[in-house]
């Protein structure tokens, strides 16, 4: 069984320019997670999605993320324009009913 | 606020001896508590996990031990191997399934060969 991709691994970019991550889940997995986990900190969840609907999305700084997860199954998180506190590794993790599974993760460096 | 707490932030541990990680929660309402996996430049893995409900698991060399009234729970790694060398995450939740995971700052861990 193929694990939670994500693509891509590593993104490097200036502040200000518009970045995006993808997420394809364990497939059959209904509930997808997007985490933001920095330098020697454990993850944080940005955002949790059950089949197609933003279920939890406190943590999500909405002036610049967006994420969407269309037809339940991928999805993608964006942050529009980054800034230099962005830099630090994304995570997504799936799960149907019992843990999550993480992928990853893309390093985003914001120069 | 830091709902769970964990340490050592560093641990080094001689080959073949035990390793044993802490962490502590301050929701009651926390009711599972799993611990992950993480090598460098990979995504943290699901290693061990368990509900209030006993006070210990063992999965192979890796145990769990849970004291409710305390409000803690720690790993404890037996025969420590140099490949379990990475840094290893509590996290608790309301629920197993699809719930937030609360996660801890996270515990270096060094096996020496």
């Amino acid at each position: 069984e193929a694990g939670v991709v994500q693509s891509p691994r590593y993104k490097i970019i200036e502040k200000k320019q518009p970045v995006a991550f993808w997420c394809n889940p364990i497939s059959g997995h209904n509930t997808l997670y997007w985490y933001r986990q920095n330098l020697g900190q454990g993850p944080e969840l940005l955002i949790r999605y059950e089949n197609e609907e933003a279920v939890d999305d406190s943590q999500l700084p909405k002036d610049r993320f967006s994420a969407e997860r269309l037809k339940g199954v991928d999805s993608t998180l964006k942050i529009q324009p980054a800034e230099l506190g962005d830099s630090a590794v994304y995570l997504c993790a799936s799960s149907l009913t019992g843990g999550q599974f993480f992928g990853p993760g893309t390093r985003l460096t914001v120069l | 606020q830091q709902q769970v707490k964990q340490s050592p932030q560093s641990l080094i541990v001689q080959k073949g001896g035990i390793s044993i990680i802490n962490c502590a929660y301050e929701n009651t309402a926390f009711d599972y508590f799993p611990w992950y996996q993480q090598f460098p430049g990979k995504g943290p893995a699901l290693l061990i996990a368990i509900r209030p409900d006993v006070s210990e698991k063992k999965e192979g060399r890796f145990t769990i031990s849970f004291n409710k009234s305390a409000k803690q729970f720690s790993l404890h790694i037996m025969d420590s191997q140099p490949g379990d060398s990475a840094t290893y995450f509590c996290a608790a939740s309301k629920g197993q399934g699809a719930q937030k995971l609360v996660f801890g700052q996270g515990t270096r861990l060094t096996i020496n060969p």
